[in-house]
C-alpha cells in the first residue's frame, strides 16, 4: 500500500518557469514531511521539510505548502533553472512509536528544466 | 557523501546466487538503513539498525537479511538473488534515531541476471 501518492511523475518546465510537484498521504500520524533531491549516480539529498504546525516554509527558490485537513503537501520551485534537473521524491514520517525515523517516500517525479 | 560509504557500486550476478552489499560509515552513527529504489516506488525500507547486533524488518525485507557487528557497518544480503531484486540500493544514516538528518549513500546497483 502507498502511503504517500506523488505527482506527477514527470515534469517538463522552461527556465525562469515555476515547478510544482505535489503529494498526498494517508497515515494521519505522519509527523515530518521532506522533500529530497538526487541527481544521477547519487543519493538523495534532503532538500527542506516541514512539520503540520506551519502551513508554509520557504527557503530561497524553494517552498513547501501544507494543508494538514486535505491531508497534502506541495513543494514550488520559483525561477527553476537547468541545474535544478533532478528527481524529487517527497517523504513523510510518524513523530513516534516503532515507526519513527522510518521514511515513506513518494514515488519520485522527474524534472527537466529547459534553457 | 557525509562520512557514508557503499560498495560495491554496481554488481552483476547469476539469479540464485548469495550476495552482500556494505555499508560503511565514519560518523558513529547509532541507525542505519537500507532502502532499495525502483521507477513508480520510490524508495522502500529494506531493513534498518538501532545499535550493534539491533536490527529490525522493513517494508520489504522478504529475501533479504541484514547484520550489525560493529557500528560503522551494516550489511545487507540477498540470500539467492532474483530478478525482482534488480535494483539501485541505498543505504542511510542518522544519529538521531529519528527522521531528521538522513545522509544518504550514492547507492549500489544491482543487476540480477
Amino acid at each position: 500500500q502507498q502511503q504517500v501518492k506523488q505527482s506527477p511523475q514527470s515534469l517538463i518546465v522552461q527556465k525562469g518557469g515555476i515547478s510544482i510537484i505535489n503529494c498526498a498521504y494517508e497515515n494521519t500520524a505522519f509527523d515530518y514531511f521532506p522533500w529530497y533531491q538526487q541527481f544521477p549516480g547519487k543519493g538523495p539529498a534532503l532538500l527542506i521539510a516541514i512539520r503540520p504546525d506551519v502551513s508554509e516554509k520557504k527557503e530561497g527558490r524553494f517552498t513547501i505548502s501544507f494543508n494538514k485537513s486535505a491531508k497534502q503537501f506541495s513543494l514550488h520551485i520559483m525561477d527553476s533553472q537547468p541545474g535544478d534537473s533532478a528527481t524529487y521524491f517527497c517523504a513523510a514520517s510518524p513523530a513516534g512509536g516503532t515507526s519513527y525515523g522510518k521514511l515513506t517516500f513518494g514515488q519520485g517525479t522527474i524534472l527537466t528544466v529547459h534553457p | 557523501d557525509a562520512g557514508i560509504t557503499q560498495s560495491p557500486r554496481h554488481k552483476v550476478t547469476e539469479t540464485g546466487t548469495p550476495v552482500t552489499l556494505r555499508c560503511h560509515q565514519t560518523e558513529n552513527h547509532r541507525y542505519m538503513y537500507w532502502y532499495r529504489q525502483d521507477p513508480g516506488h520510490g524508495l522502500r525500507l529494506i531493513h534498518y539498525s538501532y545499535g550493534v547486533k539491533d536490527t529490525d524488518k522493513g517494508e520489504v525485507s522478504d529475501g533479504y537479511s541484514v547484520s550489525r557487528s560493529k557500528t560503522e557497518d551494516f550489511l545487507l544480503t540477498l540470500e539467492s538473488a532474483t530478478s525482482s531484486q534488480t535494483s539501485v540500493y541505498f543505504c542511510a544514516i542518522t544519529g538521531t534515531g529519528g527522521p531528521y538528518g538522513y545522509t544518504f549513500g550514492s547507492g549500489t546497483r544491482l543487476t540480477v541476471v
